[in-house]
């Protein structure tokens, strides 16, 4: 069965301090990886993806992300937290013949203190 | 580019009535994907709409059904609604690209449904 887990629901961490989100999955076909942003009363932005090639990918606003097949992980890492990351995350999971019909985890609550 | 946009922002029904919520695909998208997130919870996917039909469906029952039309904006449609059904309502539009595989998907702000 296809499901993604995001063990840690909430990380506190200081302005500047590295950040990794864990996140972990199942699925019984190549996936496609992805990772969301969603601040409070928003929808979900989207900060990286990973198709294929490289397992080191870039995203927006300084995240990156790793993928690891043999662990089943793709996990976010940024080297420098800055306030304004303060949100729920989302790892996401889908497949290349199910167009955007994505599994996601439960969300991880980033908190930024001073 | 307006984006995706959804409305209402915010409805409020009761229990047994039915409700319609609408998305606007961003500029140049032809598929539209439902998806429900209920509190502390990660989205759920609903189902997905391209060229006017139900392409692919979540685990959800036939109450949930929806709507896309020649402009590419769709409607969700809930009958006989639940205390359960209360949640943030998200669409996401993408670009069908040649493959099955869509390009990126852009998510509207999404409706928060209230049932009581």
């Amino acid at each position: 069965a296809q499901s993604v887990t995001q063990p840690d629901i909430h990380i506190t961490v200081s302005e500047g301090a590295s950040l990794e989100l864990r996140c972990n999955y199942s699925y019984g076909a190549t996936p496609y990886l992805f990772w969301y942003v969603q601040s409070p009363g928003q929808g979900l932005q989207l900060l990286l993806k990973y198709f294929s090639g490289d397992t080191l990918v870039q995203g927006i606003k300084g995240f990156e992300a790793e993928f690891k097949r043999s662990q089943s992980s793709f996990n976010l890492r940024k080297p420098s937290v800055h306030w304004s990351d303060a949100a729920e995350y989302f790892c996401a999971v889908g497949a290349y013949y199910t167009g955007n019909q994505f599994y996601f985890g439960t969300g991880t609550s980033l908190t930024v203190i001073p | 580019d307006a984006g995706v946009t959804q409305s209402p922002t915010h409805l409020i029904k009761t229990r047994g009535q039915q409700v319609t919520l609408r998305c606007s695909p961003k500029s140049g998208h032809d598929t539209v994907s439902w998806y429900q997130q209920a509190l502390g919870q990660g989205p759920q996917f609903i189902f997905q709409y391209y060229e006017e039909e139900e392409r692919q469906r979540g685990n959800f029952p036939d109450r949930f059904s929806g709507h896309q039309f020649p402009n590419y904006s769709s409607e969700l449609n809930v009958n006989a609604l639940l205390l359960g059904d209360s949640a943030l309502y998200l669409c996401a539009s993408s670009l069908r690209g040649g493959g099955s595989m869509n390009t990126e998907a852009f998510f509207g702000q999404g409706t928060r449904l209230t049932v009581v």
